[in-house]
């Protein structure tokens, strides 16, 4: 158990809906990152917060949204979905916002249908 | 961009057989990471490398980051099936040290 916690586990929605995922960093993690891994695919980095401020943006599509509140807990926003979007999205955490080791949550699995 | 390429990116090996798994980076990195996700699980991290040179190793891993500092390699003497899973590594991404890259990772099959 590495700490973070994410929900919901499993999610099935229709294309054009909106979900929300969720995220609780480890205890004392400032930074929270997301990434989204797709079948057969690596690890695409989306979006990075710490202490509640955006620090890092990756390949993070126009319908995606994110936002990290002073509780530290995080909401990754998909929006107007598309079968495309159907992937594992992973949050993990780490105490400070240089590269260093980052600790990962056991994902959020997206099936759009 | 900085793009973390690894290879192979699959990899059957018989139990007991040794296996490895390249990584190489565009750019210099200050360190690198690596990870390790079981079929059906989370990716979970293994270790950090930021000499250039440097040698780690745990029980049956060793870990390599070349002199460059732009490859590393994952070597595993005499798998066993407990190894099967996707191994990542991962480095900051060039003038961002926030954000880390991760390579496409090796599926790594251990046949019994």
């Amino acid at each position: 158990d590495s700490g973070v916690t994410q929900t919901p586990k499993h999610l099935i929605t229709a294309t054009g809906q909106r979900v929300t995922l969720r995220c609780s960093p480890r205890s004392g993690d400032l930074s929270v990152y997301w990434y989204q891994q797709s079948l057969d695919q690596g690890l695409q980095f989306l979006i990075h917060y710490y202490n509640g401020e955006e620090r890092a943006k990756g390949n993070i599509l126009e319908r995606f949204s994110a936002q990290q509140f002073p509780d530290l807990h995080s909401e990754l926003n998909l929006s107007s979905l598309e079968l495309g979007d159907s992937a594992l999205y992973f949050c993990a955490s780490s105490v400070i916002d240089q590269g260093n080791t980052i600790y990962f949550g056991e994902g959020s699995w997206l099936t759009v249908v | 961009g900085q793009q973390v390429m690894q290879i192979p990116q699959y990899q059957h090996v018989q139990e007991g057989e040794d296996f490895t798994t390249y990584c190489n980076s565009s750019t210099t990195l200050s360190n690198i990471q690596w990870y390790k996700q079981r079929p059906g699980g989370h990716p979970v991290f293994l270790i950090q490398l930021v000499k250039s040179g440097e040698v780690k190793k745990q029980k049956r891993l060793t870990f390599q980051f070349g002199e460059a500092k732009k490859n590393s390699s994952l070597h595993i003497t005499a798998t066993q099936t407990t190894d099967v899973g996707t191994y990542f590594c991962a480095g900051p991404v060039s003038g961002s040290a926030r954000q880390l890259t991760f390579g496409s990772g090796t599926q790594l099959t251990v046949l019994p």
